[in-house]
């Protein structure tokens, strides 16, 4: 059975610092990646979804990638602002039938003070 | 907005009543989830419709009932609850051939308070 693990739990950093948010599955055979953002109470915002054939995905100060080698990926946010805190969830798609489902991760809570 | 819609946007119920849920898309999406999500839990798949036709039910209680009349709206009719059914309950779609390609769209959720 898949399971995801993300690292940290929780991040508390001040403004401007350059951050690294971390994503492990335990099966390595994982089609496709997304990356999203939740607001406390509210649903998920999608970030960046990385594609069964790409590796790697970058919008704004944002940038993912996916090592399926090892089942890992990473979130890179740079120079973190405030409006950065959320809850950051990633979650992995693991085959191409046409109703495929994600195995979310419980997600890195990220506070980013002024 | 996402272009998934759900209402209410909150919920309060009593163990007796029966209440629905509402999903709306308009994003030429043809399959449609719902997904449970409580404190310091991942979120679980509930229910997968594509094109109409439930194609998953993760093991989910029976007062808990899926209903998709179309492929733009999806329907959770719930009926005699438990407490801790009380949740965030978010709905997705996505392009049913190939969601690994083109992503999923979750709602802003409804969050249901069992009482």
């Amino acid at each position: 059975k898949q399971e995801v693990t993300q690292i940290p739990a929780a991040l508390s950093v001040p403004e401007g610092e350059n951050l690294v948010l971390n994503c492990s599955f335990t099966d390595s055979a994982i089609y496709n990646l997304q990356w999203f953002r939740q607001d406390p109470g509210k649903g998920l915002t999608s970030l960046l979804l990385i594609q069964s054939s790409q590796r790697e995905q970058t919008s704004g100060r944002l940038n993912a990638s996916l090592d399926k080698s090892s089942g890992r990926s990473t979130l890179y946010i740079a120079a973190s602002q405030p409006g950065d805190s959320a809850t950051y969830l990633c979650a992995g798609g693991g085959s191409a039938h046409n109703t495929d489902k994600l195995i979310f991760g419980t997600g890195t809570r990220l506070q980013v003070f002024p | 907005e996402t272009g998934v819609t759900q209402t209410p946007r909150h919920l309060v119920m009593g163990m007796t009543n029966k209440k629905s849920l509402k999903c709306e898309q308009h994003l030429g999406h043809n399959a449609m989830y719902w997904y449970k999500q409580s404190a310091k839990k991942p979120l679980e798949l509930m229910f997968v419709y594509s094109l109409e036709e439930r194609v998953e039910n993760n093991s989910v209680p029976s007062r808990f009932s899926p209903e998709c009349p179309n492929s733009s709206h999806l329907f959770l009719h719930l009926h005699t609850l438990q407490p801790e059914d009380s949740a965030l309950y978010l709905c997705a779609s996505s392009h049913s051939r190939d969601p690994g390609w083109y992503g999923y769209t979750f709602g802003s959720g409804t969050r249901l308070t069992v009482v």
